[in-house]
């Protein structure tokens, strides 16, 4: 079993839908949860940091973490075709040490 | 640009080959880290430095690789006698004392033939 999974993709949802990408974790040794976007053929760019559970919300985008169940999910409201891109959930357990990032989720929004 | 740059963007290179990349992290931050991506996967933690200080290794970091920051500033990170399976996508990473987050790279994508 991997530290981090993610939900498969690819997601393919239409321009205005509220999208839900998941992850679940192992290790309750995670403290600090993060969300990247990843754009074809770039670096991944943060979109989302949290230390705590509950909700965070940041424009369109709000992240929620559970550590009770080990579960962190990232909501994008309605959705932009410039949202495509691959996202990335990620965990380190604390906050200099190395980023643990799960395999990522593809999406696509259809104008 | 103030953010963090590599060199080269992409590398090409023949099989028993050596290949050196060079990242540049933002101005004044003293942590870097090296990732390796493969395509459809996350990124996967090779090593990071605190100033010239080389702190952790992961085992994916065989014995072909090498990775240095002489001056705390920028780091190279060398693949010897490259394999088909090096073939990847290299990030750098800094992070900045007393900050939470790493900031990426474009990355130098590398493809061994």
């Amino acid at each position: 079993q991997k530290e981090v999974e993610q939900d498969p993709g690819p997601l393919s949802v239409p321009e205005g839908a509220i999208v839900s990408l998941n992850c679940t974790y192992s290790n309750s040794a995670f403290q600090y949860f993060m969300w990247y976007r990843q754009y074809s053929r770039k670096g991944p760019e943060l979109l989302m940091y949290t230390y705590s559970s509950g909700n965070k919300e940041d424009g369109r985008f709000t992240a929620q973490v559970d550590k009770s169940s080990k579960y962190i999910s990232l909501f994008i409201r309605d959705s932009q075709p410039s949202d495509s891109a691959t996202y990335l959930c990620a965990m380190n357990m604390a906050s200099y040490d190395k980023v643990i990032f799960g395999p990522g989720t593809s999406l696509s929004v259809i104008p | 640009d103030t953010g963090v740059s590599q060199d080269p963007r992409h590398k090409i290179t023949k099989r028993g080959q050596n290949v050196t990349f060079r990242c540049d992290p933002i101005s004044e931050h003293n942590r870097l880290y090296w990732y390796r991506q493969t395509l459809g996967q996350g990124p996967e933690f090779l090593t990071y430095f605190q100033n010239e200080a080389q702190l952790e290794k992961s085992r994916l970091l065989s014995d072909r690789f090498s990775a240095e920051r002489p001056k705390g500033s920028f780091s190279t990170l060398e693949i010897q006698r490259t394999e088909q399976g090096d073939s990847a996508m290299y990030l750098c990473a800094s992070r900045e004392t007393g900050r939470d987050t790493q900031y990426f790279g474009p990355g130098t994508r590398l493809t061994v033939l």
